[in-house]
């Protein structure tokens, strides 16, 4: 069964420092997302996206976030420059065209700032 | 606004005991509504989602779910636990923007007694 495939699992990165999160989605979905979760707190949704442009955002993602669709494989998250709070493990996200149909979730990226 | 409660943290039953988790929803019309699980270092599975039809829904690992509309809930049942149903549990509910993005409970951990 096709997969939603992140890399990598894990990151540790530098206060300060740019990160970038990858994701390969599901081959023919069309819609991507990127969630977080804090340790020990709920998983959180942070943008959707669809035909190469964000469709919705919360307000967690701030200027220091973006995506990107660089290929037509990959989607990638970057954070420009990284907080402590921003620890956390990403997930993404991604579901075929179609009304009601099922998000599926990569294992995540556990990301650590130092 | 849409939430989603979970009002069990923690949860321990005795392997093949029977089981059931708690969920209540706010949403405005039918909502969509799914339950993941997480075991640990892992990424979300579906288990099972409602959307419209059966009250009662069948998912994967003997599961099941019942919506119920009068009490706002989503309850997720199994007969007979296994050690390998420990995991964290997440009941969600998706939004009806394009986006459909998927707005998550706090989890119940489930442990399980030998």
């Amino acid at each position: 069964e096709p997969e939603v495939t992140q890399t990598p699992s894990h990151q540790v990165t530098q206060m300060g420092q740019e990160v970038i999160l990858r994701c390969v989605p599901i081959s023919n979905h069309l819609y991507f997302y990127w969630y977080r979760q804090i340790l020990g707190q709920k998983v959180e949704f942070l943008v959707s996206f669809y035909n190469n442009e964000i469709s919705e955002k919360s307000e967690i993602f701030d200027d220091q976030f973006s995506v990107e669709r660089p290929d037509g494989s990959n989607f990638t998250l970057k954070i420009r420059s990284t907080k402590l709070e921003d620890s956390a493990m990403y997930f993404c996200a991604s579901r075929p065209d179609g009304d009601h149909q099922p998000q599926h979730f990569g294992d995540g990226t556990r990301l650590s700032i130092l | 606004a849409q939430s989603v409660t979970q009002p069990d943290i923690h949860i321990t039953v005795s392997e093949g005991a029977s089981l059931e988790l708690r969920c209540n929803y706010s949403y405005g019309a039918t909502p969509y509504l799914f339950w993941y699980v997480q075991s640990p270092g892992q990424g979300l599975q579906l288990l099972l989602k409602y959307f419209s039809g059966d009250t009662l829904v069948q998912g994967i690992k003997g599961f099941e779910a019942e919506f119920k509309r009068s009490q706002s809930s989503f309850n997720l049942r199994k007969p007979s636990v296994h050690w390998s149903d420990a995991a964290e549990y997440f009941c969600a509910v998706a939004t009806y923007s394009s986006a459909s993005k998927i707005i998550f409970g706090s989890g119940t951990r489930l442990s399980i007694r030998p």
